[in-house]
């Protein structure tokens, strides 16, 4: 089924380690977006890839790196993971039309 | 960044209520989206309006774009278990990507 692919679906991290986020799309969308979903809250914007090639930052971006491999592959990577990104991840890609987002099923990272 | 707000945060209704829950802002939009996101999924795009004034229906969900283009809402008439998620609202993503992000999001809970 065409979509966005996100792996783990889960994981445990302890502090200090790192660890990839990995999100692949099928759908030759343009842009593919991080974000991060707390309890209570909505979706925040972690970094964005416009095209391939390119990243910015979103609203909360400290703390993470992202690489778009190519144009279907966009991974989020924690350099020493802390307690405060225990959270709920997803991966997004839209063509910019008024489709919308796609996302992907999301990751759920506890970090102790 | 356009700081979407939504309205009320939380919402427990029964089945076979009505219901109406707003998404606003200080800026104008060229258009806006509704998703709704069940537990442990991802969001979905349920739909976009364009033109200030427009009035789009879903089954029991009827959505409408205020006359500035600053506001919208959505109505569920009868509500279901199935409606039970998270609503949110964005700015519809075109053109070029961006920071534009969701609205902090409605949590609807429809109960037997």
């Amino acid at each position: 089924n065409a979509g966005v692919t996100q792996t783990p679906k889960f994981q445990v991290l302890k502090t200090g380690q790192s660890m990839t986020l990995q999100c692949a799309q099928d759908m030759n969308h343009n842009s593919m977006y991080w974000y991060r979903q707390d309890p209570g809250m909505g979706l925040r914007l972690i970094y964005y890839s416009a095209s391939e090639g390119t990243t910015d930052k979103g609203e909360v971006p400290n703390g993470y790196n992202v690489s778009r491999l190519n144009k279907r592959e966009f991974s989020l990577r924690l350099e020493s993971a802390a307690p405060s990104q225990t959270s709920v991840y997803f991966c997004a890609s839209s063509d910019l039309s008024r489709a919308g987002y796609t996302f992907g099923s999301g990751t759920r990272l506890t970090v102790v | 960044t356009q700081l979407l707000e939504q309205s009320p945060q939380f919402l427990s209704i029964q089945e076979g209520e009505n219901l109406t829950v707003y998404c606003n802002s200080s800026s104008v939009f060229s258009s806006l989206q509704w998703y709704r996101q069940e537990p442990g999924e991802g969001p979905v795009l349920l739909v976009t309006v364009v033109t200030g004034g427009e009035v789009k229906k879903l089954k029991r969900l009827t959505f409408q774009f205020g006359d500035a283009r600053k506001d919208s809402s959505l109505h569920i008439t009868a509500a279901q278990p199935g409606d039970t998620g998270l609503y949110l609202c964005a700015p519809a993503v075109t053109g070029t990507a961006s920071k534009l992000t969701f609205g902090t999001g409605t949590r609807l809970q429809v109960t037997l």
